[in-house]
């Protein structure tokens, strides 16, 4: 499975957007960049996910680079409850096997 | 619709001993995986299966045997247990090339 790098941890006030990078350099077209996020003692829960353009749901925003060797997780206003660890994974189209890295853990500050 | 629901939440093992952790999920999806995450670590895959009758190993297998006689339920089970086993363990399912869904988890220490 391609490999994904992560800033190991980051910072963010309360109610201020928080731009989460992810470095894929070696993506293969077929490969799916998906983001999923770990809180304190849960499961991971996924965030959202992408191919090649920028994606929004209601929880996040993904922004992908043009040669997708990179990618973005956006929230747009962080909260309390946004701590946790988040992980940018790769996903080749028809496989179901997720490949975490150790992620980054995101700390949100009053 | 409870997701996906793993028991038990938290077990104590001593070496040597034999246990099942069960999970299972009640949304007819056909993938189901089993990961254990370390302390300050990510998950690790420890075998999946595509569908009924059908598993295979992942990552880090050695220790662990899985079945899935039903589309609903896949259970892990420890032959031996060992202390190196020691970990929390996540059941996921999906359907093929959706979003995976987590467990909240099994927590298992081996003394």
């Amino acid at each position: 499975d391609a490999k994904t790098t992560q800033p190991n941890s980051m910072e963010s006030n309360e109610e201020e957007p928080v731009h989460l990078p992810c470095n894929h350099s070696t993506i293969s077209g077929t490969d799916y960049i998906h983001w999923y996020r770990q809180l304190p003692s849960q499961g991971p829960e996924y965030v959202i996910h992408g191919l090649t353009s920028n994606v929004n749901n209601r929880m996040a925003s993904l922004a992908i680079a043009e040669d997708r060797k990179s990618s973005t997780l956006i929230l747009h206003r962080a909260t309390l409850r946004d701590a946790a660890v988040y992980y940018c994974i790769l996903r080749t189209g028809t496989a179901s096997k997720l490949t975490f890295g150790t992620g980054t853990r995101l700390q949100v500050t009053l | 619709n409870a997701g996906v629901t793993q028991t038990p939440k938290f077990q104590v093992l001593k070496t040597g001993q034999s246990m099942t952790l069960q999970c299972a999920q009640d949304m007819n999806h056909e993938y189901m995986s089993w990961y254990r995450q370390d302390p300050g670590m990510g998950l690790r895959l420890i075998h999946y299966s595509v569908g009924a009758g059908i598993t295979d190993q992942g990552e880090v297998p050695n220790g662990y045997n899985v079945s899935r006689s039903t589309t609903e339920d896949f259970p892990l089970r420890l032959l031996s247990a060992a202390p190196s086993q020691t970990s929390v363990y996540f059941c996921a399912s999906s359907s093929l090339r959706r979003e995976a869904f987590f467990g909240q988890g099994t927590r298992l220490t081996v003394v």
